[in-house]
């Protein structure tokens, strides 16, 4: 299986809104509503902060969202702060039973 | 709050065989949920690896099918990964997780694994 495809990088200045994108197939994005999205800071594990789309876990800030379009899905940083700064993957169940990850997007904050 | 900690040789030889343990607690690996294996060779993506299920069903990626096996020890609430035949191909962070909602929502610390002779 495919790797989803994500930009490698993605920039905006704090207060702004930024939004990555997350492209696949009608085998894994199109097909099932179980996009989910990690942040991960250098040298620490994966965090949650989508799941099923657009449901954020509790303790995730609201100016993380999550939406999909057909074979598209995305998240949308809004009032981007300095924290933000960090790499995003999305991840989607595949019809083979699995989970695929995104390419990784490296967001910075100018 | 549930916690997991990998552990495992971090060195091991080409052609030779992996295994790691993750150790879980704050939840019963028995009773719900499904436990997961993600690598992360450095500097680069995540991959997902595998799953198992509170029932023992497991789910693998299917570009490494023939090479992996996760299973699970109910008495220790604990949770396994063995790859075999390695390349350096196969050196990476190796990171155990809880499957919640389609997503994985708790993760280990992460273990890295490198394969070198």
């Amino acid at each position: 299986q495919s790797a989803l495809t994500q930009p490698a990088s993605v920039s905006g200045s704090p207060g702004q809104s930024i939004a990555i994108s997350c492209t696949g197939t009608s085998s894994d994005v199109g097909g099932y509503d179980f996009i989910s999205w990690y942040q991960q800071h250098p040298g620490k594990a994966p965090r949650l902060m989508i799941y099923e789309v657009t449901n954020r876990p509790s303790g995730v800030s609201d100016r993380f969202s999550g939406s999909k379009s057909g074979n598209t899905a995305s998240l949308t940083i809004s009032r981007l702060q300095a924290e933000d700064e960090a790499d995003y993957y999305c991840c989607s169940y595949t019809s083979s039973r699995s989970y695929v990850f995104g390419t990784g997007t490296k967001v910075t904050v100018l | 709050q549930v916690q997991l900690q990998e552990s495992g040789p971090g060195l091991v030889e080409p052609s030779g065989t992996l295994s790691l343990t993750c150790g879980v607690s704050g939840a019963s690996i028995s009773i719900s949920n499904w436990w997961s294996w993600v690598r992360q060779p450095p500097g680069k993506g995540l991959e997902w690896i595998g799953e198992i299920s509170h029932t023992g069903t497991t789910n693998y990626n299917p570009s490494l099918n023939s090479r992996v096996t996760i299973s699970a020890d109910k008495s220790k609430n604990q949770f396994s990964l063995i790859l075999n035949s390695l390349t350096a191909a196969d050196t990476a962070i190796y990171y155990c997780a809880r499957a919640w909602a389609e997503s994985l929502d708790d993760w280990g610390q992460g273990s890295l694994v490198t394969v070198s002779s």
